[in-house]
């Protein structure tokens, strides 16, 4: 079955990390740009980072330089490392494919993992 | 402008004919074009198309994206109760390297 599976989210404190996982089965993983999109509770969608196939990465503004976004190919799973995490970055958090088109082709999504940051 | 501008809610009657806005500039929809996604209450969001008009396999043809300039449209045709959902559109920007999406659209049918 085509999937993305996310897991890692959980409750943590202000200032603390998380690592968030992605599995994915069904497709070939290497062949395609994949993103974490994320969605505060009520509200619409933020992306959050990007990573190419060819590991080339980028990432939001409000989370340059405290999130980190990596792949392991033959693993076929998406990784999103968090630190200095702050009230705003509670979220679900999705895994998301991207097509070989591009264009934002998001044409696959997990189904989110939440991340609550709160003391 | 640090966003996509959507209309936060357009309702229209069961049948008829809506059409979904999102307004960029030059960097974004007005150099690429947008993708539209939709997202029903609890559900993670689903393509409905990219690259201004191609649509994955088994979108329903009642789903038309187009563009004029900085400004891309979702006509949805022959509105359907389950057509009801929330509408994002998305681009990249040239000039910030990022993905921007729309704040998203709520569309009501009667």
């Amino acid at each position: 079955e085509v999937q993305l599976v996310e897991s890692g989210g959980d409750l943590v404190q202000p200032g603390g990390s998380l690592r968030l996982s992605c599995a994915a089965s069904g497709f070939s993983f290497s062949s395609h740009e994949m993103h974490w999109v994320r969605q505060p509770t009520g509200k619409g969608l933020e992306w959050v980072s990007t990573i190419s196939v060819g590991g080339d990465t980028y990432y939001a503004g409000s989370v340059k330089g405290r999130f980190s976004i990596s792949r392991e190919n033959a693993k076929d799973s998406l990784y999103l490392q968090m630190n200095s995490l702050s009230a705003g970055d509670t979220a679900l958090y999705y895994c998301v494919r991207e097509s070989p088109g591009g264009f934002g082709g998001f044409d696959l999504w997990g189904q989110g993992t939440t991340v609550t940051v709160s003391s | 402008q640090a966003g996509l501008t959507q209309p936060p809610s357009v309702s229209k009657d069961l049948r008829q004919t809506a059409t979904l806005t999102c307004t960029g500039n030059s960097n974004n929809v007005g150099r690429q074009g947008v993708a539209w996604l939709q997202q029903h209450q609890g559900h993670p969001p689903k393509l409905l198309s990219y690259r201004n008009n191609d649509r994955p396999s088994g979108v329903s043809e009642r789903f038309a994206a187009s563009r004029s300039g900085d400004t891309a449209s979702l006509t949805i045709t022959g509105l359907q109760p389950e057509d009801e959902a929330d509408y994002y559109c998305s681009a990249w920007d040239f000039a910030l390297s990022a993905w921007l999406f729309g704040g998203g659209t709520k569309l009501t049918v009667l």
